[in-house]
């Protein structure tokens, strides 16, 4: 059975600092998700990563997958107020069916 | 395009009761799912579809029931609600991942928040 695991569960950061958001998965999986949701809002989808190695950057986000060590980060730089929010990772499991199994998410909050 | 649209916004029942949830989508994705969202967790997806006519179980299908005879459409069903069946219920859709490639993110709507007293 698929695990999915990020830490930390709750970030606090000052503006202008750098952090890593960890996504660890029990189970060989062949693609894996980053989502942001805002509070009381949907999720957005931010990168999909398929392959061993992959590196996927959107601002101040960056997200890269390792699919030995069965472990994704999602890396901060230069946090601002507006990446407040909550991010998840999300792993694909049953291959074609595309069903994704979720972590518990980490909340950020970016302190000005 | 609407995108994901889900119906209602918010709903308040009482124990025993039941409902249906309803989700469209209008972007011709033939793959649909259900998942609920408890308070500071993620997501369990509950049941899902990949076309009319199909679907299966997720990680959380006790208690709810569903049904996809269109494309559009895979409204999700409660049956004698308790309230441990109080969370947000959101829909998402995805073109299968053969049509393009794996990279085929979930398209989520706006949820619907359940409270089940």
């Amino acid at each position: 059975e698929l695990k999915v695991e990020q830490n930390p569960l709750f970030l606090s950061m000052q503006e202008g600092k750098n952090y890593t958001i960890y996504c660890n998965y029990s189970t060989t999986s062949d693609r894996l998700y980053w989502y942001r949701q805002d509070p009381g809002k949907s999720l957005e989808s931010l990168f999909v990563l398929l392959s061993n190695g992959a590196v996927k950057q959107e601002g101040r986000l960056m997200a890269s997958l390792d699919t030995k060590a069965r472990l994704s980060t999602l890396h901060i730089t230069a946090a601002v107020h507006d990446l407040s929010a909550t991010y998840f990772c999300a792993v694909g499991s049953g291959g074609a069916t595309n069903k994704l199994i979720f972590g518990t998410g980490t909340l950020l909050a970016v302190q000005p | 395009n609407a995108g994901v649209t889900q119906t209602p916004k918010f709903r308040i029942l009482k124990i025993g009761q039941s409902m249906t949830l309803q989700c469209t989508q209008d972007m011709n994705h033939n793959y649909m799912y259900w998942y609920r969202q408890d308070p500071g967790m993620g997501l369990k997806l509950i049941y899902y579809s990949v076309g009319a006519g199909i679907t299966d179980k997720g990680e959380v299908p006790n208690g709810y029931n569903v049904s996809r005879s269109t494309t559009e459409d895979f409204p999700l069903r409660l049956e004698l609600a308790a309230p441990s069946q109080t969370s947000v219920y959101f829909c998402a859709s995805s073109y299968s991942p053969g049509r393009q490639g794996y990279n085929s993110p979930l398209h989520f709507g706006n949820g619907t928040r359940l409270t089940v007293t």
